[in-house]
């Protein structure tokens, strides 16, 4: 079976520039999860879906930041513009649904570098 | 302070030994998660405590959960260089789908 799938899986750009992170969950799970990984802060919780909507972004940092879900299957984080400080790891991960208990299943990650 | 915290921070152990991880919360468990992180491969999830007293294997690793000191320990035994990586506690505090994470342990095995 096909765990979380993201790309890129390396992604180095400018300052300033445009970066979206794509993310495709595990079929028939129905919650998706964007999180950041950094040597400082650990990992992050930025925004979670459930059936597709928002539920919650209280991580996303700033507005240069923003997430959707099209669909079941797809996913973007989308940084605009960039900054150096955003540079990270960028996980997705899903579990089968928002209950307690659940198990999330991340994906190989995206290293962003902003230079 | 974290709410999760991970001892120790980093091992390293000859191939063989065994050795133990752990991973004490500041808050009710609701549920505790052991994952594994290699470089380019993301969380690879390992196992899922949610009761006092609770205790799985995956191979040669076991996990425990101690719900009354809100502690969870992770033990492999006869540690091989396979075993290398980082090692990360996931909690849900809240009863609810937001993890916290401890900080990682990174394991060394040398050969």
């Amino acid at each position: 079976d096909a765990g979380v799938i993201q790309s890129p899986r390396h992604e180095v750009t400018e300052m300033g520039q445009e970066v979206t992170l794509r993310c495709k969950p595990i079929s028939g799970h129905n919650s998706l999860f964007w999180y950041r990984q950094t040597m400082m802060r650990g990992l992050e919780l930025l925004i979670y879906f459930n059936n597709n909507v928002p539920i919650d972004d209280s991580g996303m940092p700033e507005d240069r930041f923003s997430a959707k879900m099209p669909n079941a299957s797809f996913s973007t984080l989308k940084i605009q513009p960039s900054e150096p400080r955003d540079s990270a790891v960028y996980f997705c991960a899903s579990s089968l649904s928002s209950g307690i208990r659940e198990t999330q299943y991340f994906g190989p990650g995206t290293r962003l570098l902003v230079l | 302070s974290q709410e999760l915290e991970q001892s120790p921070q980093s091992l390293i152990v000859q191939e063989g030994k065994n050795l133990t991880i752990n991973c004490t919360s500041s808050k009710t468990l609701y549920g505790l998660y052991w994952y594994k992180q290699k470089y380019g491969e993301g969380l690879i999830f390992l196992m899922m405590l949610q009761k006092g007293g609770e205790e799985k294997s995956h191979e040669k690793i076991t996990a425990k959960l101690d719900e009354k000191k809100q502690q969870s320990s992770l033990h492999i035994t006869a540690s091989q260089p396979s075993h290398a990586g980082i090692y990360l506690c996931g909690a849900d505090t809240s009863g609810t789908y937001k993890y916290i994470f401890g900080t990682g342990t990174r394991l060394k095995v040398l050969a």
